[in-house]
């Protein structure tokens, strides 16, 4: 059983580009939901996160919409650029739980 | 800081073989991880500590053992590694998961080839 279905597996947008993850989630009990960022070659390194008591959280180009009552949360990307090719993963975690549950993760390509 | 290490970067082992791969942080993370990536199937927990002397199973955990002797190091052992072990293993530390929930930190990876 998948608790965290992460959509699309791949994407590409052209530089300057708006780039949209999707997950959703199953359990309800989960309260923490972190975006990890993986470079080739490296490992993955946390980006942004987000708890389901507010609806959007931004760090520069780096927006997390949350919609609790879909079970839904998105990474957006704005002004894509090329250096932000890389494979995000988006990630739930419940409280009490030393456990992340990760997506299967979106390999994105930015264009020049 | 040198964060979280791994040794060794790249093995090769042949089917029936065993080895161990080691994990060292210096942060005085109390949680340490062990996950395996594969083509498409994203991050997988295999194991994990909650301090030194403790571990517990992850989603993963077959044909795998793992030690927590000391807080800075949590090693993953292969007793008799099979082709399906064949994958890129991360480890992670965080400083805690109770609230508020902790980042992990993860290392460079070992990519495990077995023949």
């Amino acid at each position: 059983q998948q608790q965290v279905k992460q959509s699309p597996q791949s994407l590409i947008v052209q530089k300057g580009g708006i780039s949209i993850i999707n997950c959703a989630y199953e359990n309800t009990a989960f309260d923490y939901f972190p975006w990890y960022q993986q470079f080739p070659g490296k490992g993955p390194a946390l980006l942004i996160a987000i708890r389901p008591d507010v609806s959007e959280k931004k760090e520069g180009r780096f927006t997390i919409s949350f919609n609790k009552s879909a079970k839904q949360f998105s990474l957006h990307i704005m002004d894509s650029q090329p250096g932000d090719s890389a494979t995000y993963f988006c990630a739930a975690q419940r409280g009490g739980s030393e456990k992340l549950v990760f997506g299967k993760g979106t390999k994105l390509t930015v264009n020049p | 800081n040198a964060g979280v290490t791994q040794t060794p970067k790249f093995r090769v082992l042949k089917t029936g073989q065993s080895m161990t791969l080691l994990c060292a942080q210096d942060m005085n993370h109390e949680y340490m991880y062990w996950y395996r990536q594969d083509p498409g199937m994203g991050l997988r927990l295999i194991h994990y500590s909650v301090g030194e002397g403790t571990t517990a199973k992850g989603e993963v955990p077959d044909g795998y053992n793992v030690s927590r002797l000391k807080k800075q190091n949590f090693l993953l052992g292969l007793e008799s590694a099979a082709p399906s072990q064949t994958s890129v293993y991360f480890c992670a530390s965080s400083y805690r998961a109770s609230f508020p929930l902790d980042e992990q930190y993860f290392g460079p990876g070992t990519r495990l080839t077995v023949t």
